[in-house]
């Protein structure tokens, strides 16, 4: 079975620079999450959405960050204007029963 | 909301040892606690959970158990192997998987 799949692997960008990650879950899995992980830490929820709907986004900062699942299946997750401090690995998990959650392999951003 | 916080920071223990990681949080409805293992490079990959109506699970090398008064769970590897060495995240969910909120992590190496 194939796991989760995300792109790119690794991204450098000047700050106020826009960026996008993708994200393609595993076959089947209606529940899509996207986390944050800075460095030394653990991941934190940004976002979930169940099929194509948003089921819980009170932690992503709406005023540069945008996600989207377009046909319940790939996201993608944007931000625009990157800040210093939206430097982090981003990753993508999926879930058949909103309980185990499948983890990609995430995307290092590096904001400069 | 929930907070979840994990030590050591860091554990470094010899082959064939024990190890021990440890986890409190502060939510009383908090009802899921998984423990997620993160190679280099990777995404978490969960290893072994538990829910609040159970005292204690075992999988071959690997045990957690949860203290619901005290509000604390731990994680126990027994014969630690140099495969072992990884970052291990604890998290805990008041919705069984949903909203998970993860400790900061704990280094763990196993010397050889």
């Amino acid at each position: 079975e194939a796991g989760v799949a995300q792109s790119p692997r690794y991204k450098i960008i000047e700050k106020r620079q826009s960026v996008a990650f993708w994200c393609n879950p595993i076959s089947g899995h209606a529940t899509l999450y996207w986390y944050q992980q800075i460095l030394g830490q653990g991941p934190k929820l940004l976002i979930q959405f169940q099929n194509n709907g948003v089921v819980d986004d009170s932690q992503l900062p709406k005023d540069r960050f945008s996600a989207e699942r377009l046909k319940g299946v790939d996201s993608t997750l944007k931000i625009q204007p990157a800040k210093l401090e939206d430097s982090a690995v981003y990753l993508c998990a999926s879930s058949l029963d909103r309980v185990e959650q499948f983890f990609g392999p995430g995307t290092r951003l590096t904001v400069l | 909301g929930e907070n979840v916080e994990q030590h050591p920071s860091t554990l470094s223990v010899q082959e064939g040892d024990s190890a021990v990681i440890k986890c409190t949080y502060s939510d009383s409805a908090s009802n899921y606690f998984p423990w997620y293992k993160q190679e280099l490079g990777k995404g978490p990959q969960l290893i072994i959970d538990i829910r609040s109506n159970v005292g204690e699970k075992k999988d071959q090398r690997i045990a957690v158990t949860l203290n619901k008064t005290a509000k604390h769970f731990s994680l126990h590897i027994t014969e630690t192997q140099p495969e072992d060495s990884a970052v291990y995240f604890c998290a805990a969910s008041t919705e069984y998987g949903n909203k998970l909120v993860f400790g900061a992590g704990t280094i763990l190496r196993v010397k050889s």
